[in-house]
């Protein structure tokens, strides 16, 4: 099957500083890649659609300015938190479709720490 | 909008014993329907998936699930529950491939030995 990597798979960093996300697409290319975000003992939740090329689409209640996403190849989105805060502290998890599969791939997310 | 609702946040089940976790779905539409497990601090991995054709959908590691569109529901079984099937179970939903996806609120499963 298709694979998706995250990188890096943890992060910690200090209030205020930003920190960069990376989902890849290794061996199928992603026109739309998909940014969750998961809270200790919750389910996933969509922060916004990542579109190769063009703007991302965000969840209502998503600060854009906050989480910036960005797609600029059919193989790599990134998704940087601006300004984090404790409050920030989730498990990002990215996914992309595959092609004519119904199925999405879901990369091992990434653990941020924001102290 | 559509929404996905799991029926107990947690079970717990003796080793052997059946796996029953429930998931309804709304919709006006049958969406295609998933079965996620995650283990801690991991990614999603898919059991099974329904998008069209038999509603009796087998999946990876013994399980399987059933779409009732009279019910609703796509309810996940396993007929019996292995120590390594203690993880977090998501079930999820779409309108269409390739859409974003819809997530119940998880269910815990924990194997009593």
């Amino acid at each position: 099957g298709a694979v998706v990597s995250q990188h890096p798979s943890w992060v910690i960093c200090k209030s205020g500083t930003s920190v960069k996300i990376e989902c890849r697409s290794l061996d199928f290319q992603a026109t739309t890649m998909f940014w969750y975000r998961q809270f200790p003992k919750q389910s996933l939740m969509l922060m916004a659609t990542s579109n190769e090329g063009s703007k991302a689409t965000y969840e209502q209640g998503v600060e854009k300015d906050k989480f910036l996403i960005n797609h600029a190849s059919l193989t790599l989105s990134t998704l940087t938190v601006t300004s984090a805060h404790p409050e920030d502290s989730s498990f990002y998890i990215c996914s992309a479709p595959g092609l004519g599969d119904n199925e999405q791939f879901f990369g091992p997310g990434t653990r941020l720490t924001v102290l | 909008a559509q929404s996905v609702t799991q029926l107990g946040s947690h079970v717990s089940v003796s080793e052997g014993a059946l796996v029953l976790l429930r998931c309804n779905y709304s919709s006006s539409v049958p969406p295609y329907l998933f079965w996620y497990v995650q283990y801690p601090n991991q990614g999603l991995q898919l059991l099974l998936k329904y998008t069209t054709g038999a509603t009796l959908v087998k999946g990876i590691n013994g399980f399987e699930a059933e779409f009732k569109k009279s019910e609703t529901s796509f309810h996940l079984t396993k007929p019996s529950a292995h120590m390594s099937d203690a993880a977090e179970y998501f079930c999820a939903a779409t309108k269409a491939a390739g859409n974003k996806l819809t997530f119940g609120g998880g269910t815990r499963v924990l194997v009593k030995p």
